[in-house]
């Protein structure tokens, strides 16, 4: 079935540095990827959607130039957090929609849980 | 804009027994997807049933059933025979708007009592 690679599955790093998030499609090319963020105990929200060679879409609310979405291939999207704070540890999970099925259209990546210090 | 609603913060069930969690959702679209997703302790997104919302059948996977209701816009999921492994959080989603987005509802977390 349908894997989308995410990477790390947990990091730690310290307030006032970037960190980079991976998804990688391997099975499959993903048009569009959806970036979400879990704080503890709450629901996934979306925080924006981006499509293969153009300009991520953000979600009303969130920093654009805070949370840096790259898109450049069908296999490969990114999320950098940048300049992270405290308030930035949460858990990122991607999904990815490759409208051919499997789960129907989306797979989710495996989660990356974020530790600003 | 989609709104997924899931009254549930909690439910407990006996281990074997059957168990509803309630969905109900709201969106302009005709077109649009419902879907349930299990959620352990690990954080990885388990998709477990869907629904279209032109499919006159409701939904079942497994030990998973989907009790569609079109027309009081309701998704509940039904879990049989509830084992142990069953207890995580359960999220109700909807798929549908501009790019297909998939909006969450605040999740139920179920534990099975043995």
């Amino acid at each position: 079935g349908a894997v989308v690679s995410q990477h790390p599955s947990r990091v730690i790093c310290k307030s006032g540095t970037s960190v980079k998030i991976e998804c990688r499609s391997l099975d499959f090319q993903a048009t569009t990827m959806f970036w979400y963020r879990q704080f503890p105990k709450q629901s996934l929200m979306l925080m924006a959607t981006s499509n293969e060679g153009s300009k991520a879409t953000y979600e009303q609310g969130v920093e654009k130039d805070k949370f840096l979405i790259n898109h450049a291939s069908l296999t490969l999207s990114t999320l950098t957090v940048t300049s992270a704070h405290p308030e930035d540890s949460s858990f990122y999970i991607c999904s990815a929609r490759d409208g051919k099925g499997g789960n129907y259209g989306y797979t989710f990546g495996s989660g990356t849980r974020l530790t600003v210090v | 804009a989609q709104k997924i609603t899931q009254t549930q913060p909690g439910m407990f069930v006996q281990e074997k027994e059957a168990v509803t969690l309630d969905c109900t959702y709201d969106t302009s679209d005709q077109s649009y997807g419902l879907f349930w997703y299990k959620q352990p302790s690990s954080g990885e997104m388990i998709f477990l049933i869907y629904q279209g919302s032109y499919d006159e059948q409701n939904a079942t996977e497994g030990r998973y059933s989907l009790n569609f209701q079109k027309a009081r816009k309701s998704a509940n999921l039904v879990i049989s025979a509830s084992q142990l492994g069953d207890s995580a959080m359960y999220f109700c989603a909807i798929r549908a708007g501009g790019y297909q987005k998939v909006t969450f509802g605040t999740g139920t977390k179920l534990q099975v009592i043995p």
